[in-house]
């Protein structure tokens, strides 16, 4: 049962537009919610977060909006550039799961020179 | 910055073998680690979640006397694939909490098992 889901496997921008990556959860006590960035055979790295509390964070390029009557979170990138290829997690938790992370099923980003 | 490593960064090993993989976290103490496993183009999926000194709790479906989880010092966690077969092989990753309190969790750059 995928509580975190990522509709979109691919998306393609290209340079200097904006990149929107989409992500929905079902889980309404998830009150967390993370985007990591994955290169290819490498970890996952934390890219921003945002609480239940707010429902936009921003941080340089990268802008994380949250809708929680919707249970949609999305991740904009602008402007994007092509270093930013790669694969986009977006991730919830919940304190009472023990703040363990559902991930979705990543979203793989390809920024066009 | 919190750094958290892993070791083999890729192994291969034959049917039937074990094979263990060690997570550290260089720079904190890492009250929890947990481990994940990510099959090709699908989600990171969380294993077991460790916590330093006490034994592991695995999620649903997760085969307990298989992958071994020992969390022995606040750095370091280890995963042993034991009796390994070719479906075992995987992207392992384990990630590192300070702070039970703390959301963040730290991401090793994974390991690469692949199974003959």
């Amino acid at each position: 049962d995928q509580q975190v889901k990522q509709n979109s496997p691919s998306l393609s921008v290209q340079e200097g537009r904006i990149s929107i990556l989409n992500c929905d959860y079902t889980n309404s006590m998830f009150d967390y919610f993370l985007w990591y960035k994955k290169y290819p055979a490498e970890g996952p790295t934390f890219l921003i977060s945002i609480s239940s509390i707010k429902d936009k964070n921003e941080d340089g390029r990268f802008t994380v909006f949250l809708n929680k009557s919707a249970k949609h979170l999305s991740l904009h990138i602008v402007p994007s550039q092509p270093g930013d290829s790669a694969v986009y997690f977006c991730a919830a938790s919940a304190l009472y799961t023990g703040n363990q992370f559902y991930f979705g099923t990543g979203t793989s980003l390809t920024v066009i020179p | 910055g919190a750094v958290v490593s892993q070791h083999p960064s890729w192994v291969i090993c034959k049917s039937g073998t074990s094979v263990k993989i060690e997570c550290r976290s260089l720079d904190f103490q890492a009250t929890t680690m947990f481990w994940y496993r990510q099959f090709p183009k699908q989600s990171l999926m969380l294993m077991a979640t460790s916590n330093e000194g006490s034994k592991a709790t695995y999620e649903q479906g997760v085969e307990k006397d298989k992958f071994l989880i020992n969390h022995a010092s606040l750095t370091l966690s280890t995963l042993t694939v034991t009796s390994a077969h070719p479906e075992d092989s995987s992207f392992y990753i384990c990630s590192a909490r300070e702070d039970a309190r703390n959301y963040e969790q730290y991401f090793g750059p994974g390991t690469r098992l692949t199974v003959t």
